[in-house]
């Protein structure tokens, strides 16, 4: 399923927590990307990475850190000052040369009780 | 930045029929644009693209036109079968770069 992963697939926290989702890829891609999807949204770009030690900030970045310390990983953290952080998070990547697909993760569907 | 319109949002049509989705953006220098499916509780995956530099691009029973004047593009599927039930997406360069993606908000198609 197209190398790259994401865990946990359901999540559950406290408000007030932080929590850190996960996303690896052996794709060998050198850029990658978390997006929120709420019904009715469609996908909405929080951070992204092209090349290790740097990422860019999207559109809905409040409320999120994002560390890209190995090509392979690029993981996600929830903070509290998320104000709905309730959502499913997807993960993708893609080469960094023009015009070609994004490969998404299965997702993490996070839930803030 | 880029704004991308999709329309409908929610689409039913019989087996065997055709459906259209229509996408609308701002950005007149963007010149690729990508339809991803969604299937229930899984991941989106990229079932067709087209670049500017063509009017009309077709895979089997889909096909994807773009009218770069009117800064539009529409995903048509024929004979359509329950399987093709799923949430579509356009997409369209964020920047000029073409490292993101501005995403439309999807349409749900549901094939009875």
């Amino acid at each position: 399923d197209g190398g790259i992963t994401q865990s946990p697939k359901y999540l559950f926290r406290k408000e007030g927590q932080n929590v850190t989702l996960s996303c690896e890829q052996n794709l060998n891609h050198d850029a990658m990307y978390w997006y929120r999807q709420d019904p009715g949204q469609g996908l909405r770009l929080i951070y992204y990475s092209q090349i290790v030690n740097d990422f860019q900030k999207g559109d809905i970045a409040e409320g999120y850190s994002v560390s890209r310390e190995k090509k392979e990983s690029f993981p996600l953290t929830v903070t509290s000052a998320q104000k709905n952080p309730t959502a499913f998070y997807l993960c993708a990547s893609k080469e960094r040369v023009t015009y070609n697909e994004q490969f998404f993760g299965p997702g993490t569907r996070l839930t803030v009780l | 930045g880029e704004n991308v319109e999709q329309h409908p949002s929610t689409l039913s049509v019989q087996e065997g029929d055709s459906a259209v989705i229509k996408c609308t953006y701002s950005d007149s220098a963007s010149n690729y644009f990508p339809w991803y499916k969604q299937e229930l509780g899984k991941r989106p995956q990229l079932i067709i693209d087209i670049r500017s530099n063509v009017g009309e691009k077709k895979d089997q029973r889909i096909a994807v036109t773009l009218n770069k004047t009117a800064k539009h593009f529409s995903l048509h599927i024929t004979e359509t079968q329950p399987e093709d039930s799923a949430v579509y997406f356009c997409a369209a360069p964020m920047n000029s770069g073409y490292s993101t993606l501005t995403f439309g908000k999807g349409t749900m198609l549901l094939v009875s």
